[in-house]
């Protein structure tokens, strides 16, 4: 059973403001990955991370930033939120040689 | 690089009937590939996965796919539709040697009719 979670899973904010999405996953995985999705669209990779202090960024340019302190933490923050963030992201992490990944909730993102 | 591509953005069926949601894929090396369905304000869950192993795999939830190599597909199929089974389903595609990122196809609407 994968255990990932994201919090928080709805957050309303207002333009300028800074924040962070988190994510969590308790399976001791190696990779973690972001991806943004609009309502009833594909999803888009916008970082990964292989270990501790590795990250990429991913197929979609993103202005958010992410960090890898610690194998089970992968968050990530938007310095100055703007309408353009709204979107939902969700979070994956996959053990190195399996393959699938194993998604959060999400986190739905509204800036006003 | 790899790709895949789901024929059919919207699928509807009558509860009873088949469900079969189609997915090619394009890949230079051996692929794994992976059926996930996602259901309205949540993540995705794994349906099942192709490794290599069976050409024919079955999943959760009554689900089955093929792997046709020479067509290049893993259609999903079951037998019977439930009302349970409206979501959006996403094909995705990984390779073996890597097994790291995967590319998602842009998804299928399934929709489920009494």
């Amino acid at each position: 059973e994968a255990d990932i979670y994201q919090t928080p899973r709805y957050l309303v904010i207002g333009t300028g403001k800074k924040i962070t999405l988190e994510c969590s996953q308790t399976m001791g995985h190696d990779k973690m990955y972001w991806y943004q999705q609009d309502p009833g669209m594909e999803l888009h990779l916008i970082h990964y991370s292989y270990g501790v202090n590795s990250t990429e960024k991913g197929d979609l340019s993103s202005e958010s930033t992410v960090s890898r302190i610690r194998t089970e933490h992968f968050p990530l923050t938007l310095e100055s939120a703007r309408p353009s963030h709204t979107s939902q992201y969700l979070c994956a992490s996959s053990d190195r040689s399996k393959g699938e990944q194993y998604f959060g909730p999400g986190t739905r993102l509204t800036v006003t | 690089a790899q790709s895949v591509t789901q024929l059919g953005s919207h699928v509807s069926v009558s509860e009873g009937a088949l469900v079969l949601l189609r997915c090619n894929y394009s890949s230079s090396v051996p692929p794994y590939l992976f059926w996930y369905v996602q259901y309205p304000n949540q993540g995705l869950q794994l349906l099942l996965k192709y490794t290599s192993a069976a050409t024919l795999v079955k999943g959760i939830n009554g689900f089955e796919a093929e792997f046709k190599k020479s067509e290049t597909s893993f259609h999903l199929t079951k037998p019977s539709a439930h009302m349970s089974d409206a979501a959006e389903y996403f094909c995705a595609v990984s390779d073996i040697g890597t097994a790291s990122k995967l590319t998602f196809g842009t998804g299928t609407r399934l929709q489920v009719t009494l």
